[in-house]
């Protein structure tokens, strides 16, 4: 166990529906951050958020957004679902923010498996 | 931001050898190389990391070595064991953390 929690673990909706990922990181990590895995491909960084605050943006599409809440808990928002953002969407958790010293070892939770029909 | 390679996409070795997965990177400002293995349908886990300021480390049969001026670092695994059959990744950290497309591992008995 990671101790990073990831809500829902599956999910299925339809195209152009609108669903809410939740990732609650480890006790005392202040940077969470969102990855999306599609079927046998690798971890697409989407974008991470450092106590509240976004740090660092990736592929991240317009219809999706994040936030990261006072409690340090991080939801992501998927809107106007396609077929092709079926995939597993992981949240990872560590205790130093980017750019800083060395260490930053990622935490990751056992990921949101989204399935748009 | 930062771009990470990694070759090969797949590799298939025998119970026994060695297997070496490569990755580089493009900026210069990272200095936190991380390996994770992501077992099917499970989520990825650390077997090894590297700070800029070292250039080889070892634990057991996994070994990582980074090499700062050709911005490449790689994962030595010896004596391969079936359990070691999994997707394995490399990443960088510069501003963020940005992972490799992964290397599917297949160790035959």
């Amino acid at each position: 166990d990671s101790g990073v929690t990831q809500t829902p673990k599956h999910l299925i909706t339809a195209t152009g529906q609108r669903v809410t990922l939740r990732c609650s990181p480890r006790s005392g990590d202040l940077s969470v951050y969102w990855y999306q895995q599609s079927l046998d491909q690798g971890l697409q960084f989407l974008i991470q958020y450092y106590n509240g605050e976004e740090r660092a943006k990736g592929n991240i599409l317009e219809r999706f957004s994040a936030q990261q809440f006072p409690d340090l808990h991080s939801e992501l928002n998927l809107s106007s679902l396609e077929l092709g953002d079926s995939a597993l969407y992981f949240c990872a958790s560590s205790v130093v923010p980017s750019g800083r010293d060395y260490t930053g070892e990622l935490f990751f939770g056992e990921g949101s498996r989204l399935t748009v029909l | 931001g930062e771009n990470v390679e990694q070759h090969p996409s797949t590799l298939s070795v025998q119970e026994g050898d060695s297997a070496v997965i490569k990755c580089t990177y493009s900026d210069s400002a990272s200095n936190y190389f991380p390996w994770y293995k992501q077992e099917l349908g499970k989520r990825p886990q650390l077997i090894i990391d590297i700070r800029s300021n070292v250039g080889e480390k070892k634990d057991q049969r996994i070994a990582v070595t980074l090499n700062k001026t050709a911005k490449h670092f790689s994962l030595h695994i010896t004596e391969t064991q079936p359990e070691d059959s999994a997707v394995y990744f490399c990443a960088a950290r510069a501003n963020d953390m940005r992972f490799g497309a992964g290397t599917r591992l297949t160790v035959k008995p």
